[in-house]
């Protein structure tokens, strides 16, 4: 079946420091990948995704290149802010017969000090 | 403005009792899902439904139900058949299939139990 892994957390950075949480993915088809951001006691929000091999989706200064040779998805920000903490989600949507069905990694907190 | 409303943003159950959660969307999205979220983990998939008056199984469907009489609506009840229900139960929409389509998520339902 698919699965996704990312890195463990919490991941702790000072402000301007650079960013990357490692996401791999295990899947038969070929899926589109996501992040998303979950900020405390919300609900989550599409970050960025790609749809194929070699796709970047970037958004507010957030990267990630779709990797179909290493199974990866890796985020990246040059310089994190305090109001990028939050946890991250790494996902990815492939088929169940005539619908498509996201699988979830398990999250990275992302703590940013001032 | 279009979005997803999940109501209450905090529910207590009683012991035996049956619970209802709400979730509403204007987007005129065709699908919906319902997630629930435990700490430290990622979101794991209850329930989701394609187009009104269907709805399929997800991974860890024992001990709830849904309904879709509406493309608008899509509640979940927790049953007293679910013996460990105090999670975050947060609710998606999508449109309709295909390639790279994300789901938007409401800002999620906490659910205690007294």
């Amino acid at each position: 079946g698919n699965s996704v892994t990312q890195m463990e957390g919490p991941v702790t950075l000072s402000e301007e420091a650079f960013l990357t949480i490692n996401c791999t993915y295990t899947a038969t088809g070929y899926p589109s990948l996501f992040w998303y951001v979950q900020y405390p006691g919300e609900g989550l929000q599409l970050l960025l995704k790609a749809t194929k091999a070699d796709d970047k989706g970037s958004n507010k200064g957030f990267e990630a290149t779709y990797r179909k040779e290493t199974t990866s998805f890796h985020l990246e920000k040059g310089s994190v802010q305090v109001s990028d903490s939050a946890v991250y989600f790494c996902a990815l949507s492939d088929r169940i017969g005539s619908a498509r069905q996201l699988t979830f990694g398990s999250g990275t907190q992302l703590t940013v000090l001032p | 403005d279009g979005g997803i409303t999940q109501s209450p943003k905090y529910l207590f159950r009683k012991e035996g009792q049956n619970v209802t959660l709400s979730c509403e969307q204007n987007l005129n999205h065709d699908a919906m899902y319902w997630y629930r979220q435990d700490p430290g983990q990622g979101l794991r998939l209850i329930y989701y439904s394609q187009i009104v008056n269907d709805f399929q199984k997800g991974d860890i469907a024992e001990g709830y139900s849904v309904s879709r009489e509406k493309k608008e609506s899509f509640p979940l009840t927790v049953t007293s058949a679910q013996k460990n229900p105090t999670a975050f139960y947060l609710c998606a929409s999508s449109p309709a299939e295909g390639v790279g389509v994300a789901q938007y998520f409401g800002p999620g339902t906490r659910l205690l139990v007294l």
